[in-house]
């Protein structure tokens, strides 16, 4: 069984571009959930995705948005980037939607300038 | 809303020594608390889940245990490579919110 992977790992922008990073789930793994990690803090959630259809929403703006695909590959959007949208960039999968263990990718780093 | 509050922040151990990490918690009903270990630029590693108060579960040198508004990582006899950030998260749904973690560094 192959765990979650995540690309890039590093990336970098400069303010107001727009960037595309990628994520593929544990297979089986109906669920998948993006988390945003300021240096030194915990993740915060941006969204969830279930079978293809946004679940929930973290206090994250529209310019943040997601896709889930069938084959358990999915794609957070980032627009209009900000300074403070440096940071570690996290999915995680799991089977179903509620109380279960999520697994997380290694990560993508993107640095705004 | 949910929230969780670690503690300490940081923790200095030597190697052998045991201590305890805390994670409390208010939660509009607990579908399930989340233990995870987190090294430098590397994504959460999964260590426990826990979903009732009573619960105990162990791994290797860690013992995670449940109360109605907290949790603890007992960890005993530790080693160096322990040194990490452990991250609690509690789920009432299906979004993870998590404290700002202990970061434990265990000294040989």
């Amino acid at each position: 069984e192959t765990g979650v992977t995540q690309s890039p790992t590093h990336l970098i922008k400069t303010r107001g571009q727009q960037v595309t990073l990628r994520c593929s789930s544990q297979s089986g793994h109906n669920t998948v959930s993006w988390y945003q990690q300021a240096l030194g803090q915990g993740p915060q959630f941006i969204f969830q995705y279930y079978r293809e259809e946004e679940n929930g929403r973290g206090n994250f703006p529209p310019r943040f948005s997601g896709l889930q695909f069938p084959n358990y590959s999915s794609e957070l959007n980032v627009n209009a980037l900000e300074l403070d949208d440096s940071a570690l960039y996290l999915c995680a999968s799991s089977p179903g939607r509620l109380g279960e263990t999520q697994y997380f990718g290694p990560g993508t780093r993107l640095l705004v300038l | 809303e949910d929230q969780v509050t670690q503690s300490p922040e940081a923790l200095r151990l030597q190697e052998g020594e045991s201590s305890s990490l805390n994670c409390s918690y208010t939660v509009s009903g607990l579908r399930g608390l989340f233990w995870y270990r987190q090294d430098p630029g590397k994504g959460p590693e999964f260590l426990f889940t826990l979903y009732s108060a009573g619960e105990e579960k162990e791994k290797e040198r860690l013992k995670a245990t449940l109360t109605k508004k907290e949790s603890f990582l007992h960890i005993t006899a530790p080693k160096p490579e322990d040194s990490a950030t452990y991250l609690c998260a509690v789920t009432s749904g299906s979004r993870l919110t998590f404290g700002e973690g202990t970061q434990l560094t265990v000294n040989p």
